[in-house]
């Protein structure tokens, strides 16, 4: 079966660095996405990835390795308002998105 | 602002009554899409339109329906509520449904609860 999985709930400190993975197993692969919620809010866009490798963006950085089926989500210099869910979505063959259950991501001063 | 409105925001329903909620986008998207949200569960597809006129069925289609007049509006119907369909309910937009890059604009969302 289709599966994506990230862990439920991370804490670290404003001014840290902090990495959420996912590992996700889907019928052939057509790009991994990662989207940003803050609690009652709606999901908004941060990053994609299809290719092996690294992309920048800003504080944001997303890593994606095909061959071991695992993406990382990377934030820099954590600011309070990055407190949010982070989840991460696989496209598998037929543009069908499978998505995670979200790793809530708590800072502290 | 371009975007997609949902409504209504919140809603409290009795079992066994019908609902419709709205969506409406702005942003000449091809692609629309529904989506339920549910504490420790993932975004579940309940129903897609990959250009007007035409429907699909998500992960979930079961008790709800959907058409697709119009590029702008997409709505979502319970034809008879039960409290399993408690949730939050976000509709969706993209370009393009086959594509790689298919990055996804969402509503603000429609939290149901039934009773």
């Amino acid at each position: 079966g289709q599966n994506i999985d990230q862990p439920t709930e991370m804490t670290a400190t404003e001014g840290a660095i902090v990495q959420i993975n996912c590992t996700y197993q889907t019928s052939g692969f057509n790009g991994l996405f990662w989207y940003q919620q803050h609690a009652g809010e709606a999901p908004t866009f941060l990053s994609y990835n299809v290719l092996d490798g690294l992309e920048e963006k800003g504080r944001f950085s997303s890593f994606l390795s095909r061959s071991k089926g695992y993406s990382y989500l990377l934030l820099k210099e954590l600011q309070m308002k990055d407190s949010a869910s982070y989840l991460c979505a696989a496209m598998d063959s037929n543009y069908q998105l499978i998505w995670g259950a979200g790793t809530k991501l708590i800072i502290k001063p | 602002i371009a975007g997609i409105t949902q409504a209504p925001t919140s809603q409290i329903l009795a079992a066994g009554r019908r609902m419709t909620l709205r969506c409406t986008q702005d942003m000449r998207h091809n692609a629309m899409y529904w989506y339920r949200q549910d504490l420790g569960l993932g975004l579940r597809l309940i129903h897609y339109s990959n250009t007007a006129g035409t429907t699909g069925k998500g992960e979930v289609p079961d008790g709800y329906s959907v058409s697709r007049a119009n590029t702008d509006d997409f709505p979502l119907t319970l034809a008879s509520a039960v409290p399993s369909q408690t949730s939050v309910y976000f509709c969706a937009s993209s370009d393009s449904r086959h594509s790689g890059a298919n990055v996804l604009t969402f509503g603000a969302g429609s939290r149901l609860t039934v009773l």
